[in-house]
């Protein structure tokens, strides 16, 4: 079955506490990126990659790292997390070569930092 | 910098009904749109996308439109179900940026 996957789900952790959210997908898609959705400001975009290696900033990268070692994952690094980056995580992947494609979404990860 | 918006924030029918729900994006020169559905604590499915060279897309009871000059698209959604009560969400992509989504129309069906 074509999905993507995060882990964890849920997650509460302290201030100051570095945490990786894992993202994974199965369809050998060159494109995946990180989104949080917030209330009120909907789904904004953290970071994207278009391919193994290569890595761009999205809408609000700031406190937030990535990594694209291998083609099906690409976590999310929050090295001193506080308490604005509570929120609803989501990672997505896609092929955009013809850009006829959707992006496929995680189940998402409720990230609260006390 | 470009924008989506979605009118109306909330919306309650009665079951059966047809509805439309609107999208605006602030530059006309998108590559695709896309209309998503996402269910309480879920992520997010895709629905529809229309492409810029496209009028419209259709699946089942739901008709996605398009209109570039306007910066409007919008979902019809016929004969609505109970199932159908969800948070839909429209994202525009634009050539050389990634997807700006609106921040959605609240959907719910009463039976």
């Amino acid at each position: 079955e074509a999905q993507v996957t995060q882990n964890p789900r849920y997650l509460i952790t302290v201030t100051g506490k570095k945490l990786t959210v894992t993202c994974s997908q199965n369809m050998n898609h060159e494109y995946m990126s990180w989104y949080r959705q917030d209330p009120g400001l909907g789904l904004r975009q953290i970071y994207y990659s278009m391919n193994v290696e290569v890595t761009d900033k999205g809408d609000v990268p700031e406190g937030y790292k990535v990594s694209r070692k291998e083609k099906r994952n690409f976590p999310l690094i929050l090295e001193s997390p506080s308490p604005n980056q509570t929120s609803l995580y989501f990672c997505a992947s896609s092929t955009p070569k013809d850009r006829r494609d959707t992006q496929y979404f995680g189940p998402g990860t409720r990230l609260t930092v006390l | 910098k470009q924008e989506v918006t979605q009118i109306p924030a909330a919306l309650s029918v009665p079951e059966g009904e047809n509805l439309v729900l609107n999208c605006s994006f602030t530059d006309s020169a998108i590559y695709n749109l896309q209309w998503f559905r996402q269910d309480p604590g879920k992520g997010l499915t895709s629905l529809l996308l229309i492409q810029s060279s496209q009028r419209e897309q259709t699946s089942g009871r739901l008709n996605a439109s398009l209109d570039k000059s306007s910066g409007r698209s919008t979902l019809y959604i016929a004969a609505s179900q109970p199932g159908d009560s969800a948070t839909y969400l429209c994202a525009a992509e634009w050539y050389g940026q990634n997807f700006v989504f609106g921040p959605g129309t609240r959907l719910s069906v009463l039976p």
